[in-house]
């Protein structure tokens, strides 16, 4: 079993649609959930991360993380087709170990 | 402020070869990471430089390694070139030390071992 599971779609949704985008890990030392968006050819945007359980928001994007089903979402409303692009889930342990596990990334296709 | 830069853009190599990619940090960052993504995955850990140290290291072989200078700036080597080492590599920096959570990208190599 990976460490990350993300389902890789691809999903194509409505302009304006909610978006739900997940993923799960097995690893209950993580302590850290990012969230990053990757253009075509591009490298990794960071859009947001949390600490530990939680929701955080920032403008459409709504991340949650639930350490106890080991399920982190991120929630885009109003989606644009600007928002067409892959996103990665990535996770961290705590303390000095910098490096990130990431998922696969799920495709995500926004129609005008 | 300038973003974490890679160069070269593209590179093309043959099984066997050798090459060198190079990052430059953000300005006030002082660690860097390398990430290696294959076609459809996501990025997978090689290693990290904190103050010019190695500060972590994935499960690469050792003909991958990398050097950090006082400027901050980076470099991925790898020897050796095996076709499944095509990839795009990339370099993230952060600030705040080893224990940054965020990460910067920048646009990455894409390498490619014919």
């Amino acid at each position: 079993q990976k460490e990350v599971e993300q389902d890789p779609g691809p999903l194509s949704v409505p302009e304006g649609a909610i978006v739900s985008l997940n993923c799960t890990y097995s690893n209950s030392a993580f302590q850290y959930f990012m969230w990053y968006r990757q253009y075509s050819r591009k490298g990794p945007e960071l859009l947001m991360y949390t600490y530990s359980s939680g929701n955080k928001e920032d403008g459409r994007f709504t991340a949650q993380v639930d350490k106890s089903s080991k399920y982190i979402s991120l929630f885009i409303r109003d989606s644009q087709p600007s928002d067409s692009a892959t996103y990665l889930c990535a996770m961290r342990y705590g303390g000095s170990q910098g490096n990130l596990i990431f998922g696969k990334g799920t495709k995500l296709s926004v129609k005008p | 402020e300038t973003g974490v830069t890679q160069s070269p853009t593209h590179l093309i190599k043959t099984r066997g070869q050798q090459v060198t990619l190079r990052c430059s940090s953000q300005s006030g960052h002082n660690t860097v990471s390398w990430y290696q993504q294959a076609l459809g995955q996501g990025p997978q850990f090689i290693f990290q430089y904190y103050r010019e140290e190695e500060n972590g290291r994935g499960n690469f072989p050792p003909r991958f390694s990398g050097l950090q200078f006082p400027n901050y700036s980076s470099e991925l080597n790898v020897n050796a070139l095996e076709l499944d080492d095509s990839a795009l590599y990339l370099c993230a920096s952060s600030p705040s030390g080893r224990a940054s959570v965020e990460q910067y990208f920048g646009p990455g190599t894409r390498l490619t071992v014919t």
